[in-house]
């Protein structure tokens, strides 16, 4: 089945611990990006990549690193979290060249 | 700044009468705007496309319409039903830009 698969689904942890969310799509899509969405704020781009080793800013970076060494992985790292990034994360992908997105199934993501 | 506004945050409709949900933008010429369905807690589905040069296009009990004048596409749902209930976003795109989102429209069909 094609699918955008995110990891962890729910997440809680602490100001300043490391963390990473998993992305990883079986469709060899070459555009992968993340997105955040936060209430009354809708979904707002974090980073995209247009391919392996390829990757570009959206319009909320800030805090946020992506990699992108594989073209099925794309994960999210929080090198230092802090509570403005409690927020529900998804990932999605699509083939270059063409206009549907596919999403993942989300990452609630709470920073105390 | 581009900016793209969808009509109201909530809305509340009878079953079986049709739903329009309203998206507008501003400051950019799009070729072409995607609709997309979410339901609480899971990520966006695709539902429709339409181009820049379409009026109109159908699926089922949805209709999409496109009219680059106004800057606005409406979306349809005809013979709503409560599992019609969601919210639904639109994105405007043009070329190869990344795709943005208005913030929704959170449809409940009431039996």
């Amino acid at each position: 089945e094609a699918q955008v698969t995110q990891n962890p689904r729910y997440l809680i942890t602490v100001t300043g611990k490391k963390l990473t969310v998993t992305c990883s799509q079986n469709m060899n899509h070459e555009y992968m990006s993340w997105y955040r969405q936060d209430p009354g704020l809708g979904l707002r781009q974090i980073y995209y990549s247009m391919n392996v080793e390829v990757t570009d800013k959206g319009d909320v970076p800030e805090g946020y690193k992506v990699s992108r060494k594989e073209k099925r992985n794309f994960p999210l790292i929080l090198e230092s979290p802090s509570p403005n990034q409690t927020s529900l994360y998804f990932c999605a992908s699509r083939r270059q060249g063409e206009i549907i997105q596919y999403f993942g199934a989300g990452t609630r993501l709470s920073v105390l | 700044s581009q900016k793209i506004e969808q009509n109201s945050e909530a809305l509340n409709i009878q079953e079986g009468k049709t739903a329009t949900l309203t998206c507008n933008y501003t400051n950019y010429s799009p070729a072409y705007l995607q609709w997309y369905r979410q339901d609480p807690g899971r990520g966006p589905v695709f539902l429709l496309l339409i181009r820049e040069n379409e009026k109109e296009k159908r699926k089922e009990r949805l209709k999409v319409t496109f009219d680059t004048t106004l800057k606005q596409s409406l979306f349809h749902i005809t013979a709503s039903q409560p599992a019609d209930s969601a919210t639904y976003l639109c994105a405007p795109r043009s070329g190869n830009t990344p795709l943005v989102f208005g913030k929704g429209t959170r449809l409940s069909v009431i039996a």
